[in-house]
């Protein structure tokens, strides 16, 4: 089955302590990209990549890292999390950017206390 | 820069009739335009897109959007809801050379039995 698959769904975490959320795909697509949503605000892109060791930045980068070694995966890293990125994240790719639609996988619940 | 708008954060709607979700974008240059579905607890999926050609563009599940070069607008239709449509929507855009999609704010459309 084609999807995109994000661990882990719930994350709980302090305050500094570093952690990855990881993104995998089996689609041979592309682009991957990173986002976060907030009540209000729909949502935002942390950062993208083209394809493999091509990353950019997005509209909210600060606080975040991403690395793409491999096409299939897209790991986000919060070097030292803070309560302000408490939030649901989601990853997404599409065979390539522009036309083609985005694959969303399920989210990441993440609590920063 | 481009953006889009979605005036309705909730529309509450009853079953069986009809609903118009809201979507304006500004670009400077032609665009591609989207709808989102997002269901509780998972991740966005596309109702339906805009890429080229006739203007009006039918989705899974009913739903078809209009886009309006004039009033820049993609709204989002369904002649007859029903309970299950229960979810947040997204427009979504790209402008022509731009590496990445900018998201609406979302609207909830609340069906009532």
């Amino acid at each position: 089955e084609a999807q995109v698959t994000q661990n882990p769904r719930y994350l709980i975490t302090v305050t500094g302590k570093k952690l990855t959320v990881t993104c995998s795909q089996n689609m041979n697509h592309e682009y991957m990209s990173w986002y976060r949503q907030d009540p209000g605000l729909g949502l935002r892109q942390i950062y993208y990549s083209m394809n493999v060791e091509v990353t950019d930045k997005g509209d909210v980068p600060e606080g975040y890292k991403v690395s793409r070694k491999e096409k299939r995966n897209f790991p986000l890293i919060l070097e030292s999390p803070s309560p302000n990125q408490t939030s649901l994240y989601f990853c997404a790719s599409s065979l390539s950017q522009g036309r083609s639609p985005l694959h969303f996988g399920n989210g990441t619940r993440l609590t920063v206390t | 820069a481009q953006s889009v708008t979605q005036l309705d954060s909730q529309v509450p709607v009853f079953e069986e009739a009809p609903v118009e979700l809201r979507c304006n974008y500004s670009s400077s240059v032609s665009v591609y335009l989207f709808w989102y579905v997002q269901y509780p607890n998972q991740g966005l999926q596309l109702l339906l897109k805009y890429l080229s050609g006739s203007t009006l563009v039918k989705g899974i599940n009913g739903f078809e959007a209009e886009f309006n070069k004039s009033q820049t607008s993609f709204h989002l239709r369904k002649p007859s809801v029903h309970i299950s449509d229960t979810a947040e929507y997204f427009c979504a855009v790209i402008g022509g050379g731009y590496q990445k999609v900018t998201f609406g704010t979302g609207t909830k459309l609340q069906v009532i039995p």
